[in-house]
């Protein structure tokens, strides 16, 4: 079975720039978490999507959003890009949302860069 | 609210000594716990998980953990490491309904030769 793909591996953009980023989860898997990771903060948590609903949100800025398609396949989008939103963005699918045992299985990320 | 602590962001062993990457949670109800590992410029694998049924869990790669709810720990340890097991390693916690994960820091393993 094919793991996560996330598009693209990486990402130079510039400052004010938008940016879409897109995860296809195992298939069969109905929901897609979205995380950053920064060498200062770590990985955070953006939001999860299940059934082409936010089931849950991190504490991000508006600029950051997502969505969830009816194959489960998702995007997020970050808007007016900032220095600080240089990060590898990794996606996460699991079979269902809100089973807190169910493993979350990881994709590569992307590596986006704003200069 | 649930956090986790991963005290130290650097470990150092030697070929064939034991591993022991320390975590320790806050939830204020019955936690489920995971250690991942990353290699460099990839994604995060499971290594293994707690989800009550044994306190004592058996992961990949000769890891495990032991829960130990009245230290609120959950350490990983391994008899003897290998080259191969230099990496990045994160504990994460999910508690509560409808609850994200929630990460560590995350410890940088080195194995000397």
């Amino acid at each position: 079975k094919a793991g996560v793909t996330q598009t693209p591996r990486y990402l130079i953009k510039t400052r004010g720039q938008q940016v879409t980023l897109s995860c296809s989860p195992i298939s069969g898997h109905r929901s897609v978490s979205w995380y950053q990771q920064t060498p200062g903060q770590g990985l955070q948590f953006l939001f999860e999507y299940f059934s082409e609903t936010q089931r849950n949100k991190g504490n991000f800025p508006g600029r950051f959003s997502g969505r969830q398609f009816s194959n489960s396949r998702s995007e997020m989008n970050v808007s007016t890009l900032e220095l600080g939103d240089s990060a590898l963005y990794l996606c996460a699918s699991s079979l269902e949302a809100g089973v807190l045992s169910y493993e979350q299985y990881f994709g590569p990320g992307t590596r986006l860069t704003v200069t | 609210a649930q956090s986790v602590t991963q005290l130290g962001s650097h470990v150092s062993v030697s070929e064939g000594a034991l591993v022991l990457l320390r975590c320790n949670y806050s939830s204020s109800v019955p936690p489920y716990l995971f250690w991942y590992v990353q290699y460099p410029n990839q994604g995060l694998q499971l290594l293994l998980k707690y989800t009550s049924a044994a306190t004592l869990v058996k992961g990949i790669n000769g890891f495990e953990a032991e829960f130990k709810k009245s230290e609120t720990s959950f350490h990983l340890t391994k008899p003897s490491a290998h080259m191969s097991d230099a990496a990045e390693y994160f504990c994460a916690v999910r508690s509560g309904a409808n609850s994200k994960l929630t990460f560590g820091k995350g410890i940088t393993l080195s194995v000397r030769p």
